[in-house]
Formats: structure tokens, C-alpha cells, sequence
């Protein structure tokens, strides 16, 4: 069975800084999707970024990068230049990409980042 | 403006009542999504309905009912038989092919 596993509870940094936060997968699949969702105190689930597992050009969008390692299963995210607004508990998340529960999405239990200021 | 909404954001029960939740988007999405979260726990799958008139449970389905008689719409009935149905409870869409999960904002339900 697939599995997600996000291994720090809780993460800090300093406004302005870097900071990664790491997620670990189990597949035998090949060919999937990954995603790091945010959740902000309002509770609203956001897309942050996703990443296809069959291109080896890690995504980026803004400020937010991946690190993916398909052959050690690692998806770590990285926040660049870290700002107050990115307090909130993120996610990584991986997506079924066959059989009955195609589409489905399996979370990681989440790593609450505070930011500070 | 598309989106997905949930109703009401908070609800309160007794304990021994069956309650519903509702799920409506309006994005012509397929695939609907129940999710439950507890803290420390991230989000679980309760049933998700790829088309209408079909549904599957999902991981914690046991106490859970749904239906999909729309496709806008996605209801979940938390039955008697919840033995743990205070948490809170997050719906999802998505359109079939590689698309990401859109989310409501989500529903607490508390029952004592």
C-alpha cells in the first residue's frame, strides 16, 4: 500500500530565510503525481505545487521549489525568502495514478511551519 | 466565481443523531471527494464518486454515508454509528484526467 510520510511535526524559521521541509513516499508505481498542498489557519486547502513523476526537472513556482528524488521516494519542498504569510501546516500528498482508486489522493499527516518575524 | 461550498461551517449534534453535510461546485468537475481531519492526523478518505450514481468508500468509510444523485453535488451523512464524529470534514473535486484536488473550506462538526 502506498504511503506518505512527513517526518517533522513541527518546522521554524526566520523571515526572509530558507527552509525545506521533507515527505517520503512508498510506491511500486512508476508514473505519478506528487503534490505539496498548504493549509492556513483559515483552514483552506491550497495547491502549492505539483510535480510529475516521469520529468526529472524538479517544479518550481515562485518562492517554492521541489527537491525530487524518485529513486530515494523523497519530495521535499523548499519556501525561499520566507515571508509571514507562510505560516500554516503544509501537506505532501501522493496521487493514485491507477486502478479503482485512480485520482485518489493520499496525504502525509502535515509539518506545521511558523514563521518568524 | 467557481468554486466548492460547504454548509454550515460549524455544526453542532447530539450524540445518537444522524447530521449531512453538503458539498456543491459549480467547476463541472466528475469526481468528488470526502476527506476527514483530526489533528496530528492529516486528511483521510471517508468516499469519493468518480460519476454520477456511483460512489466507493474510501479508507475510514464505517459510520459514513453518501450519495451522488448530481453532479454538483456530493452530501455526507455522519450516522449514529460514528463512533468518533467530531472532526472536521473537507470535500473535493477534481475534473478526470491529471487535474489537482480543489478543496471547500471545510465543515467542524462537533457532537456531544
Amino acid at each position: 500500500a502506498q504511503t506518505v510520510t512527513q517526518s517533522q511535526p513541527e518546522m521554524s524559521v526566520q523571515e526572509a530565510e530558507t527552509v525545506t521541509l521533507s515527505c517520503t513516499y512508498d510506491t511500486s508505481e512508476s508514473d505519478y503525481y506528487l503534490f505539496w498542498y498548504k493549509q492556513p489557519p483559515s483552514r483552506q486547502m491550497i495547491l502549492v505545487i505539483r510535480q510529475e513523476a516521469y520529468k526529472q526537472q524538479n517544479a518550481t513556482e515562485n518562492r517554492f521549489s521541489v527537491n525530487f528524488q524518485k529513486a530515494a521516494k523523497s519530495f521535499s519542498l523548499k519556501i525561499s525568502d520566507s515571508q509571514l504569510g507562510d505560516a500554516a501546516m503544509y501537506f505532501c500528498a501522493y496521487r493514485v495514478p491507477y486502478g479503482g482508486s485512480q485520482g485518489n489522493l493520499i496525504f502525509g499527516k502535515g509539518t506545521k511551519l511558523s514563521v518568524k518575524p | 466565481d467557481g468554486g466548492i461550498t460547504q454548509s454550515p461551517k460549524y455544526l453542532f449534534r447530539k450524540e445518537g443523531q444522524n447530521v449531512t453535510l453538503s458539498c456543491e461546485q459549480n467547476l463541472n468537475h466528475d469526481a468528488m471527494y470526502w476527506y476527514r481531519q483530526d489533528p496530528g492526523q492529516g486528511l483521510r478518505l471517508i468516499y469519493y464518486s468518480q460519476i454520477v450514481n456511483d460512489f466507493q468508500k474510501g479508507d475510514i468509510a464505517e459510520g459514513y454515508s453518501v450519495s451522488r444523485e448530481k453532479k454538483e453535488s456530493f452530501p455526507l451523512t455522519v450516522t449514529s454509528a460514528q463512533k468518533n464524529p467530531t472532526a472536521f470534514y473537507l470535500c473535493a473535486s477534481r475534473r478526470q484526467g491529471n487535474s489537482p484536488l480543489h478543496f471547500g473550506n471545510g465543515t467542524r462538526l462537533t457532537v456531544t
